[in-house]
């Protein structure tokens, strides 16, 4: 079991560009979660994923923000353009039947936005 | 929204000293899971629990949920530096059944 594996693991970019993250969750869990992380809010939920589908993105800051599921194996967050507020650790975490079962984290992608 | 209340925000013990992070909410709920992430980590899963009064040992934790099923916690018995972390609790709630982690408890130990 490989984990799940986002990347890159740490991205630095200046403010305006696009900013493409990716994550790879356990072979078999239907649900994949995007969470930001930062010392002032937390652990917030982003958008959740369940069969690829997604259930609910009201952690979604704003149109800047997009994800994207096109398979069962993939999925990617995109920021566009990006600002030094973007700034955070964003985790994906996979899970075998959404969130009344463990979460697997990913490593995390460290972002920095000047 | 719906959201839980972790006390203390920061914890600072001497190794062999006993810690306890509790975790409470206003509204029942319907199961706690406990995450610990190390300085420089992700978020790593302990344990879910479900059941009123519920009482789970793993080694030197233990985990209880309220009778009420309102509040949780996390009791580690003779801290080690190895248990240096942030310890956050989550639960299942929002519209659509997502998990929301409390703000966690920072334990640094000092030897």
């Amino acid at each position: 079991d490989a984990g799940v594996i986002q990347s890159p693991r740490h991205e630095v970019t200046e403010m305006g560009q696009e900013v493409t993250l990716r994550c790879k969750p356990i072979s078999g869990h239907n649900s994949l979660f995007w969470y930001r992380q930062t010392m002032m809010r937390g652990l917030e939920l982003l958008i959740y994923f369940n069969n690829n589908v997604p259930i609910d993105d009201s952690g979604m800051p704003e149109d800047r923000f997009s994800a994207k599921m096109p398979n069962a194996s993939f999925s990617t967050l995109k920021i566009q353009p990006s600002e030094p507020r973007d700034s955070a650790v964003y985790f994906c975490a996979s899970s075998p039947r959404g969130s009344d079962s463990p979460l697997h984290f990913g490593n995390g992608t460290r972002l920095t936005v000047t | 929204g719906q959201q839980v209340m972790q006390i203390p925000q920061y914890q600072h013990v001497q190794e062999g000293e006993d810690f306890t992070t509790y975790c409470n909410s206003s509204t029942t709920l319907s199961n706690i899971q406990w995450y610990k992430q190390r300085p420089g980590g992700h978020p790593v899963f302990l344990i879910q629990l479900v059941k009123s009064g519920e009482v789970k040992k793993q080694k030197r934790l233990t985990f209880q949920f309220g009778e009420a099923k309102k509040n949780s916690s996390l009791h580690i018995t003779a801290t080690q530096t190895t248990d240096v972390g942030t310890y956050f609790c989550a639960f299942t709630g929002g519209s659509q059944g997502n998990l929301i982690f409390g703000k966690g408890t920072k334990l640094s130990v000092k030897p």
